[in-house]
């Protein structure tokens, strides 16, 4: 199984504060990405990174916000959460610009936002 | 915007062969075409890729359309742990996107 851990792996939180997911690699993996997925919805891409401190927003970024410091973490942000981002997380790695390249994901972190 | 479509659901029997769908008709000539599978309260996990040629694993097989406007996962024979939702998607040099999917379901 590839390196790749995400903490927390569940989490319940207050409306209005600050949440930050983890998401660490001992792959040496190139890219990250952070998804979300709702039911009805599939996975759904928050933001990526193609290297340290290289980042860029994906199809669901509004609210989140992400830093890479180093090659294996990578960090995703909820500068005040919602109700609207209760959602299951999955972070994966993917060892180059993924064209040719299979993708590796945790196993996920449950976020409830009360 | 979805890139691939694929059906809801699909059903299939114990150890028979199940072949899955997806359209992807405006696919670019650079973009591989990857599945992926997700078992019910798992991160999902590859399956296989391709670009234009068919390919065998240990897992599937991919059969690509010429026009490369569609693709088709095929499970040999399947069993029950294969029951997952599987995903079509189009890689491009930094992005994945993951559609709806296909939820399979395999009777015993």
């Amino acid at each position: 199984d590839a390196g790749i851990t995400q903490s927390p792996r569940h989490k319940v939180t207050e409306t209005g504060t600050p949440v930050t997911l983890r998401c660490h690699q001992t792959e040496n993996h190139r890219y990250m990405y952070w998804y979300r997925q709702d039911p009805g919805h599939g996975l759904r891409l928050i933001h990526y990174s193609y290297g340290v401190k290289d980042t860029d927003k994906g199809e669901v970024s509004d609210g989140y916000s992400v830093s890479r410091s180093k090659t294996e973490d990578f960090l995703l942000t909820l500068e005040s959460a919602t109700s609207s981002q209760t959602s299951v997380y999955f972070c994966a790695i993917s060892e180059s610009g993924g064209l040719v390249t299979e993708a590796f994901f945790g196993q996920g972190t449950r976020l409830t936002v009360v | 915007d979805a890139k691939t479509t694929q059906p809801n659901s699909m059903e299939s029997n114990e150890e028979e062969p199940v072949h899955l769908p997806c359209n992807h008709s405006t696919i670019s000539g650079t973009d591989y075409i990857h599945w992926y599978r997700q078992l019910p309260s798992q991160g999902p996990e590859y399956v296989i890729h391709g670009l234009t040629s068919n390919v065998n694993n240990r897992m599937a097989s991919l059969a690509i359309a010429e026009d490369r406007k569609s693709s088709t996962l095929i499970l040999h024979r399947a069993t029950l742990r294969d029951a997952a939702v599987y995903y079509c998607i189009l890689r491009d040099e930094n992005d994945m996107r993951f559609g709806a999917g296909t939820r399979l379901t395999v009777k015993p």
